[in-house]
């Protein structure tokens, strides 16, 4: 199984409604990571897990609260969002976070969100 | 400069031509080099990783790097109308990826 799956695909939300994004893994990997991506725009990189523990946040807002409740499991807590957040967020995974030449990331479809 | 630099196209060729991708980097720090395929409203597919200069080949598609110069290529042989996604190079310090802004290339039957 080399699949990273994202739930929900879209999501449609006001910006004084709470929400999550949840990511699943069963590679084994140890580190995953979340990326917005907006479009025509690269990934980019807001959070990275390493074995469970928070290890790189990329001074995102602290309406965006990352959680990783084992080691298949990441989720992304929103609360009070702005429309400009509106993007693909992409959830990936990969071996660990030290180089090393399996150290691929494989990428979820991503869930589209949208702030109203 | 930015690290990575990408010609973001748009890039249109006819079925079967030669496709030629390319990026610049300008961080020593890159250990890692790979492309990604990223179709519209899907998330990114790797296609190809290396960590070494030289050409690595897999079907109709060849990476190229050169680390001297600090640029990689990526070659699609026999262009098919489903080739056609953005690619985005990308590259990895062994702690953070970073990626180019992607080309967008369409193959025309």
């Amino acid at each position: 199984d080399t699949e990273v799956t994202q739930t929900p695909k879209h999501l449609v939300m006001g910006m004084t409604n709470k929400k999550s994004l949840k990511c699943e893994q069963h590679m084994g990997h140890r580190a995953m990571y979340w990326y917005k991506q907006k479009a025509k725009k690269p990934p980019e990189l807001m959070f990275v897990y390493s074995y469970e523990k928070l290890s790189i946040n990329e001074s995102v807002p602290s309406r965006f609260s990352p959680e990783c409740p084992n080691s298949s499991l990441l989720n992304l807590h929103l609360h009070a969002l702005q429309p400009e957040d509106s993007a693909l967020y992409l959830c990936a995974s990969s071996q660990d976070v030290p180089a090393g030449v399996d150290n691929e990331q494989f990428f979820g479809p991503g869930t589209r969100l949208t702030v109203l | 400069q930015k690290e990575v630099e990408q010609d973001p196209g748009p890039l249109s060729v006819p079925e079967g031509a030669i496709v030629s991708l390319n990026c610049t980097y300008s961080n020593s720090a890159f250990q890692y080099f790979m492309w990604y395929r990223q179709y519209s409203r899907k998330g990114p597919e790797l296609l190809m990783y290396t960590y070494s200069s030289g050409n690595k080949e897999d079907g109709r598609f060849t990476a190229q790097v050169d680390k001297s110069s600090k640029y990689i290529s990526l070659f699609i042989r026999d262009s098919q109308p489903s080739d056609s996604a953005t690619y985005l190079c990308a590259f990895n310090t062994g702690n953070q990826f970073y990626f180019g802004t992607g080309t967008s290339l369409t193959v025309i039957p």
